[in-house]
């Protein structure tokens, strides 16, 4: 079974800074898919960024962008030029790329709550 | 369009009762999924839909939660009798369906709803 663990309860970062959010996981499959999701408070989940495991290039969405190290399992988020709207709780993610039904169900880590400080 | 919403926001019950929680999903995805939270702790998966049919029922903890999706829209998940540690937030989300086979550039995105937060006492 997969599993994806977050070591980081919180994290707090000055506005306008960076900060990199951990993430490793477990799995012996070669294909799937790997997230981060934030959750701003009283919010609904957002995709924030998705990378490919068979894509060796880093994701980046704007601000966000991936360190994906799959030898290692580790797939941390760097948030640049924080901002106050970035505070959330971020959940790293886990899916199967097998093309078989029955395995699209995420594997979630615990999360880390992000407060921006002004 | 209209994202994924969830019934009720909020409940409160005591042990023993019975609660039934909503989510309706996007219109037009056949995938739906039910995920658990509970306090300080990862989201869980509880269950996949596809269309009407369950898909995968792994993550239901016990025979306490009974999950239906009638005609294939919007699903409901029954706890009968609940217990303390039911308690957490239960999240839906819901993603269009991916066909066997295909590449593996084919994924699409579960889009989650705001949650339930259950309270048992």
């Amino acid at each position: 079974a997969q599993t994806v663990t977050q070591s980081q309860p919180e994290m707090s970062v000055q506005e306008a800074e960076t900060v990199t959010l951990s993430c490793t996981y477990d799995t012996s499959e070669s294909d799937y898919y790997l997230f981060w999701y934030k959750q701003p408070p009283s919010r609904q989940m957002i995709l924030v960024i998705r990378q490919e495991a068979y894509k060796q290039q880093n994701a980046t969405e704007n601000r966000f962008s991936v360190n994906f190290q799959k030898a290692a399992k580790s797939f941390s988020l760097k948030i640049s030029d924080s901002q106050l709207g970035d505070a959330a709780m971020y959940f790293c993610a886990y899916r199967s790329a097998s093309r078989n039904f029955g395995n699209e169900k995420l594997t979630f880590g615990t999360g880390t709550r992000l407060t921006i400080i002004p | 369009e209209a994202g994924v919403t969830q019934f009720p926001s909020h409940s409160v019950i005591e042990k023993g009762q019975t609660v039934t929680l909503r989510c309706d999903p996007i219109s037009g995805h056949d995938n739906l999924y039910w995920y658990r939270r509970v306090m300080g702790k990862e989201i869980k998966f509880l269950l996949h839909f596809v269309k009407e049919s369950k898909q995968d029922e792994s993550g239901m903890p016990n025979n306490r939660f009974l999950a239906e999706r009638t005609g294939g829209t919007y699903s409901t998940l029954k706890v009968q009798p609940a217990e303390l540690e039911d308690s957490g937030v239960y999240f839906c989300a819901s993603s269009r369906l991916t066909l066997a086979g295909g590449p593996p550039s084919s994924y699409n995105e579960q889009f989650f709803g705001p949650g339930t937060r259950l309270t048992v006492l």
